[in-house]
């Protein structure tokens, strides 16, 4: 079975300086991880993801996240927030060789202020 | 070009009544897909088709039929609609069923009073 933990429903940061976003993954296989970023009252968008290349996953916007098979995780980070970085955040797990189903994390709502 | 478009975007009913989202992709993927998010803003797989076939059929009420008359589209009918089905519903789509990301439309906001 595969599961996400989202270890902060809720991060609140200010302007400028880093975020941290984290998640915790369980998976019996080989797994495919995503961040995605949903703005209020918009769709989902893909922010980067991990498909058994490279540990270290750059994405848009300056996120990047960090694969770490020994802690089972994959958190979100990025520098220096930006006021557009305030959304809703979701960690998502899918197997290599599945059926395409995407495990959603319970989401983390970002708050910047300025 | 929108990627994956749903229509409506919002949609309110009365219970009881039966109603359709309707989605597209042109992206010329293979698999398409209908999450819901709920009020908590959790998502949840419903189904998924790949060229047609259904191949993910979660616990869903059988109210909820899906239907893919082509691979670029995949419509949500609803029968009897409750208080309950009140949620967002996403489509999205992926190039293959096996551990690719999947592309998300912009939603339906369906409200059901």
């Amino acid at each position: 079975a595969q599961s996400v933990t989202q270890l902060d429903s809720h991060v609140s940061v200010s302007e400028g300086t880093p975020v941290l976003l984290r998640c915790n993954y369980s998976s019996s296989y080989s797994p495919s991880l995503f961040w995605y970023v949903q703005h209020p009252n918009k769709g989902l968008q893909l922010l980067l993801k991990y498909t058994s290349a490279a540990t270290l996953v750059k994405g848009i916007n300056g996120f990047e996240a960090e694969f770490k098979k020994s802690e089972t995780s994959f958190h979100l980070t990025k520098p220096s927030a930006h006021m557009s970085d305030a959304a809703e955040y979701f960690c998502v797990v899918t197997r290599s060789s599945n059926t395409g189903k995407l495990i959603f994390g319970q989401g983390t709502t970002l708050q910047v202020k300025p | 070009d929108t990627a994956v478009s749903q229509t409506p975007k919002y949609l309110v009913t009365q219970m009881g009544n039966d109603k359709s989202i309707k989605c597209e992709q042109n992206l010329g993927h293979d698999t398409m897909y209908w999450y819901k998010q709920d009020s908590k803003k959790f998502l949840k797989i419903m189904f998924s088709y790949n060229n047609k076939e259904l191949i993910i059929n979660e616990t869903v009420p059988n109210r909820f039929s899906p239907k893919s008359p082509d691979k670029a589209h995949l419509n949500l009918h609803i029968n009897s609609l409750e208080l309950g089905d009140s949620a967002v519903y996403f489509c999205a789509s992926s190039q293959f069923h096996t551990g690719t990301e999947a592309f998300f439309g912009q939603g339906t906001r369906l409200t059901v009073v």
